[in-house]
């Protein structure tokens, strides 16, 4: 079966550390570019990161610049999702998405960013 | 990056036609054929209903149709059907390697 299964989510402290991870299985995910895209609590779908098919290019929203990093690793078909210096904003379900029409989604892991 | 905007609600009857606007700017929407829609039920993965404006991906009813004008690009859901409740949204490519979404729209089936 074709999809895309998220993990590493998890209740964490302002200014700390997650990283997620995104399983592809049923298709390649090298020469596939990918993205992350989150969902706050009763908010609508906001566009996070972007990366190439080989990890060479990769670009971020201007509320993640400088504190997220998207890198994959195409030999264990997992897309990656570094996430440091949380804030409180950033509780949100993550989801991972394929290519730049978003034609394939995980279900999301949650996120929560509290004290 | 600010977000497209759709209206917050939608309502049709069974077998009525709908149609949700997503309106950005000459930055994204009007400068890029690369609008796509999603239907997302709460709890489930989004899925993909239109890409690249118009482009129906495989296993899409043709119910389901897309179009834009200048600024702004639509959704229109003919025939409606009660498993077309959900949340709509839309997405635009928006230069520079990014992307934007619109704000959401519900759609309800009276």
């Amino acid at each position: 079966e074709v999809q895309l299964v998220e993990s590493g989510g998890g209740l964490v402290r302002p200014g700390g550390s997650l990283r997620l991870s995104c399983a592809a299985s049923g298709f390649t995910l090298s020469g596939v570019w990918m993205h992350w895209v989150r969902q706050a609590p009763g908010k609508g779908l906001v566009w996070v990161s972007r990366i190439n098919s080989d990890g060479s290019r990769t670009v971020y929203a201007d509320s993640v610049k400088g504190r997220f990093t998207i890198s994959r690793d195409n030999a264990r078909n997992t897309l990656y999702l570094q996430m440091n210096s949380l804030r409180d904003e950033d509780t949100a379900v993550y989801y991972c998405a394929r290519r730049d029409w978003f034609d394939l989604w995980g279900q999301g892991t949650l996120v929560t960013v509290s004290s | 990056q600010s977000a497209l905007t759709q209206p917050a609600s939608v309502s049709g009857s069974p077998g009525q036609s709908i149609t949700i606007s997503c309106t950005g700017t000459s930055s994204d929407v009007g400068s890029y054929n690369l609008v796509s829609w999603y239907q997302h039920h709460p709890g489930n993965a989004p899925k993909l209903m239109i890409y690249e404006v118009t482009k129906w991906p495989s296993g899409v009813s043709t119910r389901f149709s897309g179009s834009k004008s200048g600024n702004t690009a639509s959704l229109t859901i003919s025939g409606l059907q009660a498993e077309d409740e959900a949340d709509y949204y839309c997405s635009s490519y928006a230069g520079s390697d990014t992307f934007v979404f619109g704000g959401g729209t519900k759609l309800t089936v009276l």
